[in-house]
């Protein structure tokens, strides 16, 4: 069975930065693309950010862009989110995602339960 | 960018109602949309691929419609587990994008 845990959130001032992971069990972590996905209050949900089931293409939200960096680590099955320069807006709760197959566009299968990162003074 | 926009944002239904949840999107999407059910806590469930094909593992009274820019997923007979914030996703165009969300409660 799929697992995704996600793990690292908490709060935060802004400006400061913060390290996610999700760790992943259950299935061939090495050839499925893994996404970042954030739902801030009361909104809807809001891509964040893909990698490659390589790690060799990362994209990115023109949102975090330039701040929040993805990478993976395949020997430990786990994906991980680096977020510097943080900002009230980036308050949300984020979830890591499976893509449904090896094709990089598609959707997604398999979704953490996430965790909350809150950014205030 | 595509824009989804789901409705209704919220709803009631009593059970053994037939529950119908749009979403539309701003251009062409094929059908390259997914629906997803999360109830509180929880982690999001895969419920519909490809705008019609039920995942399996899914009960059959959940079905999805559409193609193009108009989309529904729609309950039938209704049942209290079914309670919970339901969403699509489209995969069609970068980058992906989301439906504002619809939670369903029982009247």
């Amino acid at each position: 069975q799929v697992h995704l845990v996600e793990s690292g959130g908490g709060v935060v001032q802004p400006g400061r930065s913060l390290r996610l992971s999700c760790a992943a069990s259950g299935f061939n972590f090495n050839i499925y693309a893994m996404h970042w996905v954030r739902q801030a209050p009361g909104k809807g949900m809001e891509w964040v950010a893909v990698i490659s089931y390589d790690g060799s293409h990362k994209y990115y939200a023109d949102s975090v862009k330039g701040r929040f960096t993805l990478s993976r680590d395949n020997s430990k099955r786990t994906l991980y989110l680096e977020m510097n320069s943080l900002r009230a807006e980036d308050t949300a709760v984020y979830y890591c995602a499976r893509a449904e197959s090896q094709d990089f566009w598609s959707g997604y299968a398999n979704w953490g339960q996430g965790t909350l990162v809150t950014v205030s003074s | 960018e595509t824009t989804l926009t789901q409705s209704p944002a919220f709803m009631s239904a009593t059970p053994g109602d037939k529950v119908n949840i749009s979403c539309k999107a701003s251009r062409d999407i094929d059908d390259d949309l997914n629906w997803y059910q999360q109830k509180p806590g929880e982690a999001a469930i895969f419920i519909i691929q490809e705008a019609t094909t039920l995942v399996p593992g899914v009960p059959p009274r959940f079905s999805g419609s559409g193609y193009g820019t108009d989309f529904t997923l729609t309950i039938n007979n209704f049942e209290s587990e079914d309670a919970a914030y339901y969403f699509c996703l489209q995969h069609e165009n970068f980058p992906w994008t989301f439906g504002q969300g619809t939670t369903v409660e029982i009247k």
